[in-house]
């Protein structure tokens, strides 16, 4: 079983948009980490987070992105002004290893 | 430059036909290397994890090995339910941080 929940599995959503990504870890962990797989390609890191903070970030990850923990047990990854590649799997993955199910962003 | 190779990227195989599945890098200062299987829509499965040359892991029919150049994915007597991606990655140390770098995967269809 995965050590955390995605949600939405799917989202389709409109260029421009802003989407948020959630991940609800199923135990505390302190590094959280967030890739992308486009349809076919690599899994890709996006940026990882430690402590409540970005520790690093890809060049992909840029000023439309943002990570937050809301909560203290969420984290969530935000899309400002989506773009239509943007469309790809986001996973996020505890301690950087071990990824969660995924969601599948599909902008249109 | 940090650098993972997959190969081959696809490979088809009869259900009992063994075979193996080969990881390059080309990282300087490895901490782990990792194997995952990978359905299509679902996320990569966390198989193995090897940290030093002349280490092997073994699961059901997958034995990982590897080397300071390469690892080695090898599948003895497959069975259909083995078809999937596997992907490999690489754990390197930078500026105090662990980064992860993943192959392209090898897609396994194994025919009954």
């Amino acid at each position: 079983e995965p050590e955390v929940t995605q949600t939405p599995s799917h989202q389709v959503t409109q260029m421009g948009q802003e989407v948020i990504l959630r991940c609800v870890p199923i135990s505390n962990h302190l590094y959280f980490y967030w890739y992308r797989q486009i349809l076919g390609q690599k899994v890709e890191f996006l940026v990882s987070f430690y402590n409540n903070e970005i520790s690093e970030k890809s060049e992909i990850f840029d000023d439309q992105f943002s990570v937050e923990r809301p909560d203290g047990s969420n984290f969530t990854l935000k899309i400002r002004s989506t773009k239509l590649e943007d469309s790809a799997m986001y996973f996020c993955a505890p301690e950087g290893y071990t990824f969660g199910s995924g969601t599948r962003l599909t902008v249109v | 430059e940090d650098q993972v190779t997959q190969s081959p990227e696809a490979l088809r195989l009869q259900e009992g036909e063994s075979s193996s599945l080969n990881c390059s890098y080309t990282v300087s200062g490895l901490r782990g290397l990792f194997w995952y299987r990978q359905d299509p829509g679902k996320g990569p499965e966390f198989l193995f994890t090897l940290y030093s040359a002349g280490e092997e892991k073994e699961k059901e029919r997958l034995k990982a090995t590897l080397t300071k150049k390469e690892s080695f994915l090898h599948i003895t007597a497959p069975k259909p339910e083995d078809s999937a991606t596997y992907l490999c990655a690489v754990q390197v140390l930078r500026d105090n941080f662990n980064k992860f770098y993943f192959g392209s995967g090898t897609k396994l269809n194994v025919k009954p």
